[in-house]
C-alpha cells in the first residue's frame, strides 16, 4: 500500500525556516518523480514544486523560486522541501503528491499534509 | 505561466441531477488536464486524468472531455458525497498549475 506521510509543519515566525519531509512507502520510490503543493487555509491548490526520480531535475513555482529548495533522500525513500526567508502567505497545508506513471503528474497519490504557520 | 480557469466558482444542485463544471485554459494544452476532488479536511482525490481518463475505482459518473483550451468534467446523478469541491490541473508545463476551484453544494 502506498503511504505518504508528511512531517516538519510548525509555527515559524516571518523569515525563518522550516524542513518539510515526506517519508514515502508502498513504491519504488526512486522510480518516480515527487512533488509538493499547498493550500492556504480556505483556499485552492496550489502547485509548489517538483523533483525527478533521481534527483536532477527541480522546478518551482515562481511565488517560492530562491526561497525553497526541493530535495530527495532515495536511500530513505524521503522527499524533503527546505522553506527560506518564510512569509505570511506561504502559511498553508503543504501535502507531498506521487504521480500516477512515470511522468510528472497526475497525483495519484498524496500525503495527509502538513500545517505551516508564519506569524509573529 | 498558464493560467486555469474555472467556472462556475460555486454550484447548488440537487441528488440526482447532473451538472458540468468547465476549466479553461489560457493556451494550448492539448489534453494534459486532470481533475480532482476534494473533500473538508482531506487530500484531494485523482478522478479525471488526461482529459477523459477515468482514474482507477473512481465511479463512471464521472466523466471528462475536452481538448486545446476548454475541458469539461461532468457528474451524472449526484449522490450526497459528491458534494465537494473540484479542481482542475494542467499537467502541460512547469507549473502545474490549478484552477481556483468550483465548490459543488447541494441545494
Amino acid at each position: 500500500e502506498v503511504q505518504l506521510v508528511e512531517s516538519g509543519g510548525g509555527l515559524v515566525q516571518p523569515g525563518g525556516s522550516l524542513r518539510l519531509s515526506c517519508a514515502a512507502s508502498g513504491f519504488t520510490f526512486n522510480n518516480y518523480a515527487m512533488s509538493w503543493v499547498r493550500q492556504a487555509p480556505g483556499k485552492g491548490l496550489e502547485w509548489v514544486s517538483a523533483i525527478s526520480g533521481r534527483g536532477g531535475s527541480t522546478y518551482y513555482a515562481d511565488s517560492v523560486k530562491g526561497r525553497f529548495t526541493i530535495s530527495r533522500d532515495n536511500s530513505k525513500n524521503t522527499l524533503y522541501v527546505q522553506m527560506n526567508s518564510l512569509r505570511a502567505e506561504d502559511t498553508a497545508v503543504y501535502y507531498c503528491a506521487k504521480p500516477l506513471s512515470s511522468s510528472w503528474t497526475p497525483y495519484d497519490y498524496w500525503g495527509q499534509g502538513t500545517l505551516v504557520t508564519v506569524s509573529s | 505561466d498558464i493560467q486555469m480557469t474555472q467556472s462556475p466558482s460555486s454550484l447548488s444542485a440537487s441528488v440526482g441531477d447532473r451538472v458540468t463544471i468547465t476549466c479553461r485554459a489560457s493556451q494550448s494544452i492539448s489534453s494534459y488536464l486532470n481533475w480532482y476532488q476534494q473533500k473538508p479536511g482531506k487530500a484531494p482525490k485523482l478522478l479525471i486524468y488526461a482529459a477523459s481518463s477515468l482514474q482507477s475505482a473512481v465511479p463512471s459518473k464521472f466523466s471528462g472531455g475536452g481538448s486545446g483550451t476548454d475541458f469539461t468534467l461532468t457528474i451524472n446523478s449526484l449522490q450526497p458525497e459528491d458534494f465537494a469541491t473540484y479542481y482542475c490541473q494542467q499537467s502541460s508545463t512547469t507549473p502545474y498549475t490549478f484552477g481556483q476551484g468550483t465548490k459543488l453544494e447541494i441545494k
